[in-house]
């Protein structure tokens, strides 16, 4: 199948700073991308949809302006979780949509995982 | 989206079948039924998508009852590495449309 990727897989960081997400598409061209979040032993729950050249739609209950996803390309898109706090601690996921004559299918990255101190 | 049910819990002995149910009573025409696994600490995984035939690839066997009200998912030969939860969802299958995650079954293959 379709390769995403995420970077980085891991990060650390200090209350009140930004951290930026980046997935990516490997091998195939993404209109679509779509961003989760999971909490321990918990189900993924879908923040936002990003649209490659336009907004994002936030599913409701997410703050926009403190997640701010940016997809500029067909084979990027960005989440900067900005001002982070401690309760932001989670397992970020991305997932894009690949598109072909059978019909489509969502391929997940490998996660990242935020801890904010 | 329809809802789907599962259990929450499963146990299956390396080397047997695993078969995972899910009940999409609501499910309407244009929804596909897919399933994905996540193993501990990573992404989902793609298994298998199916409208209203069986299907079957490489990873797994999926069983749509002839009403699509409930689904199967056979993993024929189950190993340690197929621990994982595992997740039934319907969503159609075309566009951009999002994949809603329920509670999923968490999977244990017993050696």
């Amino acid at each position: 199948g379709a390769v995403v990727s995420q970077h980085p897989s891991r990060v650390i960081c200090k209350s009140g700073t930004s951290v930026k997400i980046e997935c990516r598409s490997l091998d195939f061209q993404a209109t679509t991308m779509f961003w989760y979040r999971q909490f321990p032993k918990k189900s993924l729950m879908l923040m936002a949809t990003s649209n490659e050249g336009s907004k994002a739609t936030y599913e409701q209950g997410v703050e926009k302006d403190k997640f701010l996803i940016n997809h500029a390309s067909l084979t990027l898109s960005t989440l900067t979780v900005t001002s982070a706090h401690p309760e932001d601690s989670s397992f970020y996921i991305c997932s894009a949509r690949e598109s072909t004559s059978l019909g489509s299918e969502q391929f997940f990255g490998p996660g990242t995982r935020l801890t904010v101190l | 989206d329809a809802k789907t049910t599962q259990p929450p819990s499963m146990d299956c002995a390396e080397g047997r079948a695993a078969n995972l149910p899910c009940n999409h009573s609501t499910i309407s025409g244009n929804e596909y039924v897919y399933w994905y696994r996540q193993i501990h600490s990573q992404g989902p995984q793609y298994i298998i998508h199916g409208l209203k035939n069986n299907e079957t690839n490489e990873m797994a066997s999926l069983i749509i009852t002839e009403d699509r009200k409930s689904s199967t998912l056979i993993l024929p030969h189950a190993t340690l590495r197929d621990t994982a939860v595992y997740y039934c969802i319907v969503s159609p299958n075309f566009g951009n449309e999002k994949l809603t995650f329920g509670t999923g079954t968490r999977l244990t293959i017993i050696p």
